[in-house]
């Protein structure tokens, strides 16, 4: 069975300053998607990013990047120019790509609390 | 709708009470998943469906929980003979067929029981 490892329960940074937060995770497979959401207070899960395994480039949106390492098994966010609204939980998330059907659920992590300080 | 929508937000229950927790999905979202999220723990996959059936209920804990969803839309989940450690957020998320891009997540229902 697939396993998502978040190792840093909580993390800080101030104010335009940049952040990284590891996962790791364990599969056999080799065609899956890995995701980024980011829980605000509000509960709402929000995708911030997503990598598909058989692309080599790290995927860039905006501020947020991902350090993509397939043999490692390693899915790293960074975080770049860190706003106070970027405080939230973040959640690595895992997603096999066998047979490309919804029904393969999101395996997640337990999550990293990031604080934003000014 | 515009986006997923669960009810009610908040609940809180007498421990040995049946709630029933609403999730209305995204107009045209095929699949739908439930998931739980305990104090300090990451997300726990419950159930998921695809139109009206569901093909991996293997995530609900125990026989007190339940789930259906009608008219491939609105979904209900239901627990019976509550328990305190039933408390938790429950999310509910839906996607197209092809979930590649990731789910689309309500705000949850806090269940509260005491």
């Amino acid at each position: 069975a697939q396993t998502v490892t978040q190792s840093q329960p909580e993390m800080s940074v101030q104010e335009a300053e940049t952040v990284t937060l590891s996962c790791t995770y364990d599969t056999s497979e080799s065609d899956y998607y890995l995701f980024w959401y980011k829980q605000p207070p509000s509960r709402q899960m929000i995708l911030v990013i997503r990598q598909e395994a058989y692309k080599q480039q790290n995927a860039t949106e905006n501020r947020f990047s991902v350090n993509f390492q397939k043999a490692a098994k390693s899915f790293s966010l960074k975080i770049s120019d860190s706003q106070l609204g970027d405080a939230a939980m973040y959640f690595c998330a895992y997603r096999s790509g066998i047979g490309n059907q919804a029904g393969t659920a999101l395996i997640f992590g337990k999550g990293t609390t990031l604080s934003v300080s000014s | 709708g515009a986006g997923v929508s669960q009810s009610p937000s908040n609940k809180v229950t007498e421990k040995g009470k049946d709630v029933e927790l609403r999730c209305d999905p995204i107009s045209g979202h095929t699949a739908l998943y439930w998931y739980r999220q305990s104090l300090g723990q990451g997300l726990e996959f419950l159930i998921y469906f695809q139109g009206n059936s569901a093909p991996d209920k293997s995530g609900l804990p125990s026989d007190r929980f339940s789930a259906e969803r009608t008219g491939g839309s609105v979904s209900t989940l239901t627990i019976q003979r509550t328990q305190q450690e039933d408390s938790a957020v429950y999310l509910c998320a839906s996607s197209i067929r092809q979930a590649n891009y990731g789910y689309t997540f309500g705000s949850g229902t806090r269940l509260t029981v005491v």
